[in-house]
């Protein structure tokens, strides 16, 4: 079994909607999570990261933690064909140190219809 | 612009030749990491450096040898190129204090080896 599993998808919604992108783990030691999201051709950039369980908002987005399930979410509002990309989920041990090294899911690859 | 620069962008192998990927970031992260991108496989780290003067294998490291040769620079080095290793080789860099806990990721090589 993966440490991190994720769907990935294609997933495609119609501008405007709700997005809901998942992960699940099965390391109770991860401390901290964080989204990626990845253009065609492009290097992952930094979406949002958290290390506790509950939610954070930036935006249009928001992560969800629920370390007692091992689950974790991305939500996406008011969704734009800008948002197409692949989705990564990431977690590490630790908040500080060099050698804390992120596992990542496969990436879920959305798109969004006009 | 500050960030982490990879070259080259592209390449393509022969079997059993060798070739150095190069990678330099100008943010002053103390660690620097190497992984892979493939279909269906996500991405998997093959070597990491906590700080300079430091390197540890990661997930996938056969095949592929490291030089941290300085803070800034981080180098990957295939010795006999396999068809196996054609892949998307990305590298990060990340700060060790602070509240900086993601990896700033660069753009990627993508390398084939026929």
């Amino acid at each position: 079994q993966k440490e991190v599993e994720q769907d990935p998808g294609p997933l495609s919604v119609p501008e405007g909607a709700i997005v809901s992108l998942n992960c699940t783990y099965s390391n109770s030691a991860f401390q901290y999570f964080m989204w990626y999201r990845q253009y065609s051709r492009k290097g992952p950039e930094l979406l949002m990261y958290t290390y506790s369980s509950g939610n954070k908002e930036d935006g249009r987005f928001t992560a969800q933690v629920d370390k007692s399930s091992k689950y974790i979410s991305l939500f996406i509002r008011d969704s734009q064909p800008s948002d197409s990309a692949t989705y990564l989920c990431g977690k590490g041990l630790g908040v500080t140190g060099g050698g804390n090294k992120l596992t990542f899911g496969t990436g879920t690859q959305l798109k969004v219809e006009l | 612009n500050a960030g982490v620069t990879q070259t080259p962008k592209f390449q393509v192998l022969k079997t059993g030749q060798s070739m150095t990927l190069q990678c330099a970031q100008d943010m002053n992260h103390n660690s620097m990491y190497w992984y892979r991108q493939d279909p269906g496989m996500g991405l998997r780290l093959i070597y990491y450096s906590a700080s300079e003067g430091t390197t540890d294998k990661g997930e996938v490291p056969n095949g592929y040898n490291v030089s941290r040769l300085n803070k800034r620079e981080f180098s990957l080095r295939l010795e006999s190129a396999a068809p196996s290793q054609t892949s998307v080789y990305f590298c990060a860099s990340r700060s060790a204090t602070g509240e900086d806990y993601g990896y700033t990721f660069g753009s990627g090589t993508r390398l084939t080896v026929v």
